[in-house]
């Protein structure tokens, strides 16, 4: 069973401020995905990376793909109160699979 | 339309209670998915249709039973349930042959069960 490891679990921050949460696996995933939830509702999917050492920028967020396609990193630049919310990673373990491995997710709260 | 509906945002029902969610897309996705998510906790996949065929059944109790009736729609039949199955169900729904399965979740279903 592939596990993904998310780092921190909570985060609390000052507006302004810069934050990173990771997620770590021994697994090989074919992409990822980070999504941010807010209380009551769906995720949303915000940027699938695919390609080892891959970079993608949306914004103040930054998301980094690790070069054996272990691990990745999201970056929030200027945190902004709009940011809060629960951010997911979740892996793709094959080409075609349907099943999404989650990490258990980073509540981020930013303080204005 | 890059939209996944569900329907009712809220629901609270019996124990003895027969009730249905439904989740509709318009994207054309021919994957679609019912998740559980309890408080707190990332989402945890309950079945998986693909070409309004089930594909996965994630060992889910048989109190829950899925339906595809067609390309854009999926339901899950309520019978049974227990109060530790309160939780938000959430739909999703996934193009086919990418490999990416980038999959796009409805608002969900909060449902109580007293």
């Amino acid at each position: 069973t592939q596990l993904l490891e998310q780092s921190p679990q909570f985060l609390s921050i000052q507006e302004g401020e810069n934050l990173t949460v990771y997620c770590n696996s021994s697994s090989v995933f074919s992409s990822l995905q980070w999504y941010r939830q807010e209380p009551g509702e769906g995720p949303v999917l915000l940027v699938t990376v695919v390609t080892g050492g891959e970079v993608k920028k949306l914004k103040r967020l930054t998301f980094q793909f690790g070069d054996a396609r272990k691990d990745s990193s999201l970056h929030i630049t200027a945190a902004q109160p709009g940011d809060t919310g629960l951010y997911l990673c979740a892996g793709v373990p094959g080409a075609g699979s349907y099943q999404l491995t989650f990490g258990k997710g980073t509540k981020l709260s930013v303080i204005p | 339309d890059t939209e996944v509906t569900q329907t009712p945002k809220h629901l609270v029902m019996g124990m003895t209670n027969k009730k249905s969610l439904k989740c509709e897309q318009h994207m054309g996705h021919r994957a679609m998915y019912w998740y559980k998510q309890k408080a707190k906790k990332p989402p945890e996949l309950m079945f998986v249709y693909s070409y309004e065929k089930l594909s996965i059944n994630e060992s889910v109790p048989s109190r829950f039973s899925p339906e595809c009736p067609n390309s854009s729609l999926l339901n899950l039949h309520l019978h049974a349930l227990q109060p530790e199955d309160s939780a938000l169900y959430l739909c999703a729904s996934s193009q086919t042959g990418s490999g990416y399965n980038e999959q796009f979740f409805g608002p969900g279903t909060r449902l109580t069960v007293l």
